[in-house]
């Protein structure tokens, strides 16, 4: 079956623009993940949608930086202003129901900030 | 909120020798501890997990220890292969409602 999708795979933008990105979890499951990770270095959480309770968004590093999760389905990463810092790659992954199980990663978003 | 320690940083191994990797981790509540690989160009993916209601668990040639009163976890691979070269990461999590949060990862490297 479709593992999780991740668009768009490569992101160029300019200091100072919005971006967002996009994660499509595999169907039926109800927990999400957002994480980073920089050139050589490991996987940041950012933010983890469960089921119909509040995202935990303790991950997520300023607040330019924001999240949603539409109908239980398809999330959205919004970075506003972005700076140099912000490049890296942003990997989403979703499991059947919490963090206690197999998370399967999408392929990522290599975001480039000029 | 749960901090894990990941070391080392680097390793190289000859091909057939083993492999250990050690995870620490901060918050005496957590109870599930997943080891991912992440191949070159490649996402994560899972190797071997392990619950805190077990102190030991093998698959083939990889295997899980954990030692919940020192809190710290560990990856032992065996008869090492070109193919085991990546990244490990180690990470745990207190329930299924907090995030998994991840070591910094181990780049192995296995030496034909």
């Amino acid at each position: 079956g479709a593992g999780v999708s991740q668009s768009p795979s490569n992101k160029v933008t300019e200091k100072g623009k919005d971006v967002e990105l996009r994660c499509d979890p595999i169907s039926g499951h109800t927990a999400l993940y957002w994480y980073r990770q920089s050139l050589g270095q490991g996987l940041e959480f950012l933010i983890y949608f469960q089921g119909n309770s509040a995202p935990d968004k303790s991950g997520l590093p300023s607040d330019r930086f924001s999240a949603e999760r539409t109908g239980g389905s398809v999330s959205t990463l919004t970075i506003q202003r972005t700076q140099q810092e912000d490049s890296a790659v942003y990997l989403c992954a979703s499991s059947k129901q919490g963090a206690n199980e197999k998370l399967f990663f999408g392929s990522g978003t290599q975001l480039s900030v000029l | 909120g749960e901090n894990v320690e990941q070391h080392p940083s680097t390793l190289s191994v000859q091909e057939g020798d083993s492999a250990v990797i050690k995870c620490t981790y901060s918050d005496s509540a957590s109870n599930y501890f997943p080891w991912y690989k992440q191949e070159l160009g490649k996402r994560p993916q899972l190797i071997i997990d392990i619950r805190s209601n077990v102190g030991e668990k093998k698959d083939q040639r990889i295997a899980v220890t954990l030692n919940k009163t020192a809190k710290h976890f560990s990856l032992h691979i065996t008869e090492t292969q070109p193919e085991d070269s990546a990244v490990y990461f180690c990470a745990a999590t207190v329930s299924g409602n907090t995030p998994l949060v991840f070591g910094k990862g181990t780049r192995l490297s296995v030496i034909a």
